[in-house]
């Protein structure tokens, strides 16, 4: 069985660029969360997707966005970098309130 | 808010000798996560501990959980190299439409000297 996918593994933007990373769970979950880990604050809860609905957002400014398809894929997206959105972004794919977590994908913000 | 916090944050010991990092949570969550983070890389599930009582164990890893306490502790025994790496406890917390989002301590960074 699969696991869980993120894409890119790693990233490098300017300041005020926008970026999209993509989460494929588990095959048959639905549910996918979003994680942000940086060294100052740590593992801070996103948002939470399930069936194609945003159900619950983390205190995180609306440059952070993001949506689920269909076939439970997950995109999230930040508008107008800034550097603190330097980061590990981690999606979990959640079933039976288990978090199986991705590789991460490694965002840099110069 | 919950809050999950973990002690020591930093812990440096030798191959071979016994230590517990503990994980003091807020609410009286009927269960508790531990994860293992290598440098660079993702989370990886360890345990998940369901009830008050529950203890496991793999390896030289074993964790217990005290829902009265709200405290779980993660006891190492005889450390190996292999075990360095930073360790997170999580705490569910049940949000809105019965979502769950997973509140983490700050890590405890476990280094494991020959």
């Amino acid at each position: 069985k699969a696991g869980v996918t993120q894409t890119p593994r790693y990233l490098i933007k300017t300041r005020g660029q926008q970026v999209t990373l993509s989460c494929s769970p588990i095959s048959g979950h639905r549910s996918v969360s979003w994680y942000q880990q940086t060294p100052g604050q740590g593992l801070q809860f996103l948002f939470e997707y399930f069936s194609e609905t945003q159900r619950n957002k983390g205190n995180f400014p609306g440059r952070f966005s993001g949506r689920q398809f269909s076939n439970s894929r997950s995109e999230m997206n930040v508008s107008t970098l800034e550097l603190g959105d330097s980061a590990l972004y981690l999606c979990a794919s959640v079933a039976g309130g288990l978090a199986f977590f991705g590789q991460g994908t490694r965002l840099t913000v110069v | 808010e919950l809050k999950v916090e973990q002690n020591p944050l930093f812990l440096s010991m030798q191959e071979g000798k016994n230590y517990t990092i503990y994980c003091n949570y807020s609410t009286t969550s009927d269960r508790l996560y531990w994860y293992r983070q290598d440098p660079g890389k993702s989370l990886e599930s360890l345990f998940v501990l369901l009830s008050n009582g529950a203890v496991k164990q793999e390896g030289r890893l074993m964790a217990s959980l005290d829902t009265k306490a709200r405290l779980s502790t993660l006891h190492i025994t005889a450390a190996v190299h292999d075990l360095s790496a930073t360790y997170f406890c999580a705490e569910p917390s049940t949000l809105i439409q019965g979502a769950q989002k997973l509140v983490f301590g700050q890590g405890t960074r476990l280094t494991i000297n020959p």
